[in-house]
């Protein structure tokens, strides 16, 4: 039972453009949801994240937008570079709960020079 | 490079053998997480430990098991194995034992089994 889904799969966007991926919850009770990003050959690093205390955070050239009634979240790519290539998770857990993230299953996103 | 070490960084073997995976934290982490990446499931939380003891339990098999030992480092044993078994074995570290500390990620180990 998937309690995170996570759309594209796969996202290709020219230099310049603005990248974005969906993530869908099920659970009302999570309360974190952090994005993680990853290269090939290495593992997850946080990205950025959110508390549904606040409806958008932004670090950078990377957004996140948060809509508790939707139970949606998305990360928005600003400028996109070749650089930003990678794969993308969004995950989700509750705080004072059990203590584990739930993953989404990832969009791999290229940056077209 | 996120001070979380894992070894070995590949780790290719038989049906029905047993393997133990290694894992160090980042200096002053109290927790250690190990998850599953594997092309179908994705990232799948296996276990936590904090401190020594088993914090929390994801979808871990029967066959496999870890242990969090006195200095932090911590190990995931995997016997039994199938060919259903080969992935990319992650371990996490954070500073408490909440999922809101962030987690540090070890560049992996990467198990065939054949």
């Amino acid at each position: 039972q998937q309690q995170v889904k996570q759309s594209p799969q796969s996202l290709i966007v020219q230099k310049g453009g603005i990248s974005i991926i969906n993530c869908a919850y099920e659970n009302t009770a999570f309360d974190y949801f952090p994005w993680y990003q990853q290269f090939p050959g290495k593992g997850p690093a946080l990205l950025i994240a959110i508390r549904p205390d606040v409806s958008e955070k932004k670090e950078g050239r990377f957004t996140i937008s948060f809509n508790k009634s939707a139970k949606q979240f998305s990360l928005h790519i600003m400028d996109s570079q070749p650089g930003d290539s990678a794969t993308y998770f969004c995950a989700a857990s509750i705080q004072g709960g059990s203590e584990k993230l739930v993953f989404g299953k990832g969009t791999k996103l290229t940056v077209n020079p | 490079d996120s001070g979380v070490t894992q070894t070995p960084k590949h780790l290719i073997t038989a049906t029905g053998q047993r393997v133990t995976l290694r894992c160090s934290p980042r200096s002053g982490d109290l927790s250690v997480y190990w998850y599953q990446q594997s092309l179908d499931q994705g990232l799948q939380f296996l276990i936590q430990y904090y401190n020594g003891e088993e914090r929390a339990k994801g979808n871990i098999l029967e066959r496999f098991s870890a242990q969090q030992f006195p200095d932090l480092h911590s190990e995931l044993n995997l016997s039994s194995l199938e060919l259903g078994d080969s992935a990319l074995y992650f371990c996490a570290s954070s500073v408490g034992n909440l999922p809101s500390y962030e987690q540090y990620f070890g560049p992996g180990t990467r198990l065939t089994v054949t």
